[in-house]
């Protein structure tokens, strides 16, 4: 079954540090997405990207943030200089189609900010 | 009002008996309704969707919705052990690509 993959599964990285967290989305989905849950706190919508572009971000998604399609089959979340606050699980999720498509969440990645 | 709102238990259920998990919703706009299944420290699995009025089943898994009262409900069948997780209600406006979730409702079942 076709599934998202997502690496590294934790990343460990000083304040201030920029990372860059990897998903490889299901092959014949046209939408993406980058989630992100706090320890104990609900799953939390960051970014959308559909054609090539961002179609909706939320407040979260500030200028620390950027996504990008590099190529074919990548999606990635770069935070530019991290904070504290940061430290999150990091979920990618992709899905078929716009209006009722259902999304499917890779395993995630464990970022921890010290 | 928060857009996505669930009871965040923990809701226990003695194995066998069936598990009722409830969900409401602000936006009358919204169009899509999920229920996924999160296991701790894991990612949340798409277990029901549902678009229209009524009920919808899917094995043990029944998913109900009622879009004038703006709520949305999972049950349950003959619950396991393995059904002991956090269940994530989310929802879907058309107009939008993301769904919102709720906080989840924590599910033991007693064996």
């Amino acid at each position: 079954e076709p599934e998202v993959t997502q690496t590294p599964s934790h990343q460990v990285t000083q304040m201030g540090q920029e990372v860059i967290l990897r998903c490889v989305p299901i092959s014949n989905h046209l939408y993406f997405y980058w989630y992100r849950q706090i320890l104990g706190q609900k799953v939390e919508f960051l970014v959308s990207f559909y054609n090539n572009e961002i179609s909706e971000k939320s407040e979260i998604f500030d200028d620390q943030f950027s996504v990008e399609r590099p190529d074919g089959s990548n999606f990635t979340l770069k935070i530019r200089s991290t904070k504290l606050e940061d430290s999150a699980m990091y979920f990618c999720a992709s899905g078929d189609r716009g209006p009722r498509g259902k999304l499917f969440f890779g395993s995630g990645t464990q970022l921890s900010v010290l | 009002q928060k857009e996505v709102e669930q009871n965040s238990g923990p809701l226990s259920v003695p194995e066998g008996a069936i598990a009722s998990l409830n969900c409401t919703y602000s936006d009358r706009g919204s169009q899509s309704f999920f229920w996924y299944r999160q296991y701790s420290g894991k990612s949340p699995e798409l277990i029901m969707f549902i678009y229209s009025n009524g009920d919808k089943e899917d094995g043990r898994f029944t998913a109900q919705l009622n879009k004038a009262s703006q709520y949305v409900s999972l049950l349950i069948r003959d619950s396991q052990p393995s059904d002991s997780a956090t269940y994530l209600c989310a929802v879907k406006k058309n107009r939008d690509d993301k769904i919102i979730f709720g906080k989840g409702t924590r599910l033991h079942i007693l064996p």
